[in-house]
């Protein structure tokens, strides 16, 4: 079956400008997050989503960084005013809910690889 | 806070010989720890996770972790390393304290393995 895809594959753009990243989850999976990869780092968590919506935000790095899923399913990570500190490589997942709210395995797309100029 | 610790940021073997990735964490509370592997251009992909059951756990490809309380560790062992297990690999942690599977991953160890 299909899984978690993400679009663009690559995204290059000048500083200052803005940006939208678009991840699709695995149809039925109602929680999806997203991270971001600097270079031979660990992927950090940005925000996690329950449905419609933002259910923890706390590791957007600042207010530039903003996300929506307005029908509980795509999402959207929107950079404004884009830095060279923002280039990185941004992953989405998602997950369904067990029982009892257990969270099972985050399946990974490949990421989106901003270059910011 | 709750972390993960990987101690190699490189690991170098040769085919057939045994593999061991090194995870430290931190944690107040039981956590749940889990090791996903990178393989480039490809997303990541999870090989195992411990959530509090048998302490010894087995994933895909022939891995294996043990999570040792007593010293704080999930490393992750295989008897004999492949070729196409070159890849980066991240040991992760999910909070205890957290109620929303959100994971915390350590910076990754680069494992090669060579003819």
């Amino acid at each position: 079956g299909a899984g978690v895809s993400q679009t663009p594959s690559n995204k290059v753009t000048e500083k200052g400008k803005y940006v939208e990243l678009r991840c699709d989850p695995i149809s039925g999976h109602t929680a999806l997050y997203w991270y971001r990869q600097s270079l031979g780092q660990g992927p950090e968590f940005l925000i996690y989503f329950q449905g419609t919506g933002a259910a923890d935000d706390s590791g957007l790095p600042n207010d530039r960084f903003f996300a929506v899923r307005p029908e509980g399913s795509v999402s959207t990570l929107k950079i404004q005013r884009t830095e060279r500190g923002d280039s990185a490589v941004y992953l989405c997942a998602s997950s369904s809910t067990g029982t009892s709210g257990i969270y099972n395995e985050q399946f990974f797309g490949p990421g989106t690889r901003l270059t910011v100029l | 806070a709750q972390s993960v610790t990987q101690l190699d940021s490189h690991v170098s073997v040769s085919e057939g010989t045994p593999v061991l990735l090194r995870c430290n964490y931190s944690s107040s509370y039981s956590p749940s720890l889990f090791w996903y592997v990178q393989h480039p251009n490809k997303g990541l992909q999870l090989l195992l996770k411990y959530t509090s059951a048998a302490t010894l756990v087995k994933g895909i490809n022939g891995f294996e972790a043990e999570f040792k309380k007593s010293e704080t560790s999930f490393h992750l062992t295989k008897p004999s390393a492949h070729m196409s297990d070159a890849a980066e690999y991240f040991c992760v942690v999910n909070p205890a304290s957290s109620n929303t599977g959100k994971l915390i991953f350590g910076q990754g160890t680069t494992l090669q393995v060579k003819p």
